[in-house]
């Protein structure tokens, strides 16, 4: 059962580089998110989608772009990486189909730009 | 809009110690509310939930009762372990979207 798989788990770049994250799910799952994780700050929402084909900004989007490519994977860009977006990053997904779903998390991917 | 907020950690305990940690929540309608745990090195997994006020949920010998009256959703375990370290995040869920607490540290010494 691999769940919700992140690719990669580390990743260095330096300020004004381009990345992806890529994160995929096999259950099935009609909503998905992208999470960022900073010390003492919890987790906070960056992208959302709620369905296949929709997406939503949540707390911090700037900086930060998503395409849900299909129902189930979930990408997240940084187009051009600045050192404030030095965090662990999470994606999960739900079933979204009634209230008190869990959320099913990835593993993570620590990304620092320097 | 919606929020929470949980006691700051760190929170060390030695074990067998009754454990608390106080959890506050801000949110329109009927949230469902959360309890996630996180271990060294993985992404979140869920503890515990409750879908409606009064309701209790438990698990792994942990317990937090959704109070509407105080905006509450305490996490309590009565004896804890080594094992238990980790951190503890409260969460609610409104629509769409989970909202989650800066998380609780907990250390537990043999």
């Amino acid at each position: 059962n691999a769940g919700v798989t992140q690719t990669p788990k580390f990743q260095v770049l330096k300020t004004g580089q381009s990345m992806t994250l890529q994160c995929a799910q096999d259950m099935n799952h009609n909503s998905m998110y992208w999470y960022r994780q900073d010390p003492g700050m919890g987790l906070r929402l960056i992208y959302y989608s709620a369905s296949e084909g929709t997406t939503d900004k949540g707390e911090v989007p700037n900086g930060y772009n998503v395409s849900r490519l299909n129902k189930r994977e979930f990408s997240l860009r940084l187009e051009s990486a600045a050192p404030s977006q030095t965090s662990v990053y999470f994606c999960a997904s739900t079933g979204g189909g009634s209230p008190g779903e869990k959320l099913f998390f990835g593993s993570g991917t620590q990304l620092s730009v320097l | 809009g919606n929020s929470v907020t949980q006691m700051e950690g760190p929170v060390t305990l030695s074990e067998e110690a009754f454990l608390t940690i106080n959890c506050t929540y801000t949110a329109t309608g009927y949230p469902s509310l959360f309890w996630y745990v996180q271990y060294p090195g993985e992404g979140l997994q869920l503890l515990l939930k409750a879908t409606k006020a009064d309701d209790k949920g438990s698990n792994k010998g942990f317990e937090a009762t959704y109070r509407k009256e105080t905006t509450s959703f305490h996490l309590e375990k009565g004896s804890v372990q080594v094992s238990d370290s980790a951190v503890y995040f409260c969460a609610l869920t409104g629509g769409f979207k989970t909202i989650f607490g800066a998380g609780t540290r907990l250390f537990v010494k043999a």
